[in-house]
């Protein structure tokens, strides 16, 4: 069954730093995403991406975040400067259209020191 | 604020029987409803998605959705210890392609 694949499993970093979480969509899916789950908190939607541009973020996903997808299979979050309150499991997702369901990747633990 | 509540339990019930885990939503402009399963560390997987009202089976799980009281529903039969998990109904309403959570339904199946 086809995966989204995402890189690192776990990823420690120090206040400040630039981070870069990547993901692989599955390969017929148009619709991609970034939801964030702080521990023991619910899953909270950060950013959609669709047609290689932005089609809505959340006020969680303000200017020290950035999403690309640079060449037509990975999809990436950057985090400019990383916050402790940035410690979270990060999820990429991805659909193959508006009405179908979401398929998530196995997450990304990031965590600020 | 549009908004998924569930009961966070932890919901018990007993190997064999029925589980029955609840979700309302706010907005009714909602047209697709999923219920995911959480394992503990791990990323949510999708067991049910449901679109019209009325309910829809797969197996051992049954989704049943009513769209006039904004509530959706999912129920396990012949539930296993395997069963034990964080159950997300989550919600996307028209014209958006986010997902909205709810907090998550702990249940545990006691062997």
């Amino acid at each position: 069954e086809p995966e989204v694949t995402q890189t690192p499993s776990h990823q420690v970093t120090q206040m400040g730093q630039e981070v870069i979480l990547r993901c692989v969509p599955i390969s017929n899916h148009l619709y991609f995403y970034w939801y964030r789950q702080i521990l023991g908190q619910k899953v909270e939607f950060l950013v959609s991406f669709y047609n290689n541009e932005i089609s809505e973020k959340s006020e969680i996903f303000d200017d020290q975040f950035s999403v690309e997808r640079p060449d037509g299979s990975n999809f990436t979050l950057k985090i400019r400067s990383t916050k402790l309150e940035d410690s979270a499991m990060y999820f990429c997702a991805s659909r193959q259209g508006a009405s179908w369901g979401y398929t998530f990747g196995s997450g990304t633990r990031l965590t600020v020191v | 604020q549009k908004e998924v509540e569930q009961n966070s339990g932890p919901l018990s019930v007993p190997e064999g029987a029925i589980a029955s885990l609840n979700c309302t939503y706010s907005d009714r402009g909602s047209q697709s409803f999923f219920w995911y399963r959480q394992y503990s560390g791990k990323s949510p997987e999708l067991i049910m998605s449901i679109y019209s009202n009325g309910d829809k089976e797969d197996g051992r799980f049954t989704a049943q959705l009513n769209k006039a009281s904004q509530y959706v529903s999912l129920l396990i039969r012949d539930s296993q210890p395997s069963d034990s998990a964080t159950y997300l109904c989550a919600v996307n309403s028209r014209g958006e392609g986010k997902l909205i959570f709810g907090t998550g339904t702990l249940l545990a199946v006691q062997p």
